[in-house]
């Protein structure tokens, strides 16, 4: 039983579509971001949503949108795909906003821009 | 801008050595520091969260310290195994502009040959 799961794990498509990338928690987690693995490799917050409200959004551009239907669902919607979005994109989550808990991360959404 | 530095990049050890890394972080605001372990082809995995400074974690031959007010930890692992190999990451949460957030380091790459 996999905690955090996405899908789809590879993802290639060609410039100016539209995809979305979903990602599902089971461990009744209130707290689920997206990070990106940019080319040098870093991980980079993009969203949180905390039960629902977004609650941080790092200068990512407004091609992204996170949607939460319920607070263990956070898809990631993504317009007008350009090449610089091909990344890996990982979902994580968390008990709640607190400082003490570790994250428990999914495994990864390869997206390619052709 | 917040940054986390970890050092060295990359490091090759053989089986049987112990060895350490360090990260460092801003002493300023600090909330929680975290070390998460990322094997290849695998989802990052929590090992340590310490929130308070002077803190020591364990986990079989792993294991952590952390000074808040100089700003760094250090990752221990003694007698490496092959299955060590992996990334090591550690992230900074703040709370902030960002309210509530894990900077990541670039992580330091470990190989252990047999």
């Amino acid at each position: 039983d996999t905690a955090v799961s996405q899908t789809p794990k590879y993802l290639v498509t060609q410039m100016g579509n539209d995809k979305s990338i979903k990602c599902e928690q089971n461990l009744g987690h209130d707290t689920m971001y997206w990070y990106k693995q940019d080319s040098k490799k870093f991980l980079k917050i993009m969203f949180s949503y905390n039960n629902k409200e977004l609650i941080i959004n790092e200068t990512v551009p407004n091609r992204f949108s996170p949607k939460s239907p319920d607070k263990a669902h956070l898809n990631l919607h993504i317009n007008s795909l350009e090449l610089g979005d091909s990344a890996v994109y990982f979902c994580a989550s968390t008990p709640n906003r607190d400082r003490g808990h570790g994250y428990t991360f999914g495994s990864g959404t390869r997206l390619t821009v052709v | 801008i917040l940054n986390v530095e970890q050092s060295p990049q990359s490091l090759h050890v053989q089986e049987g050595d112990s060895t350490n890394f360090t990260c460092s972080f801003p002493s300023s605001n600090f909330y929680a520091l975290h070390w998460y372990r990322w094997e290849t082809a695998k989802s990052p995995e929590a090992l340590f969260v310490m929130t308070l400074n002077g803190d020591e974690k364990k986990k079989g031959r792993i294991s952590a310290t952390l000074n808040t007010k100089e700003g760094y930890s250090y990752l221990y692992i003694k007698g490496s195994q092959p299955e060590d190999s992996a990334t090591y990451l550690c992230a900074f949460f703040t709370f902030g502009g960002s309210q509530g957030n894990l900077i990541f380091g670039k992580g330091t790459k470990l190989s252990v040959k047999p």
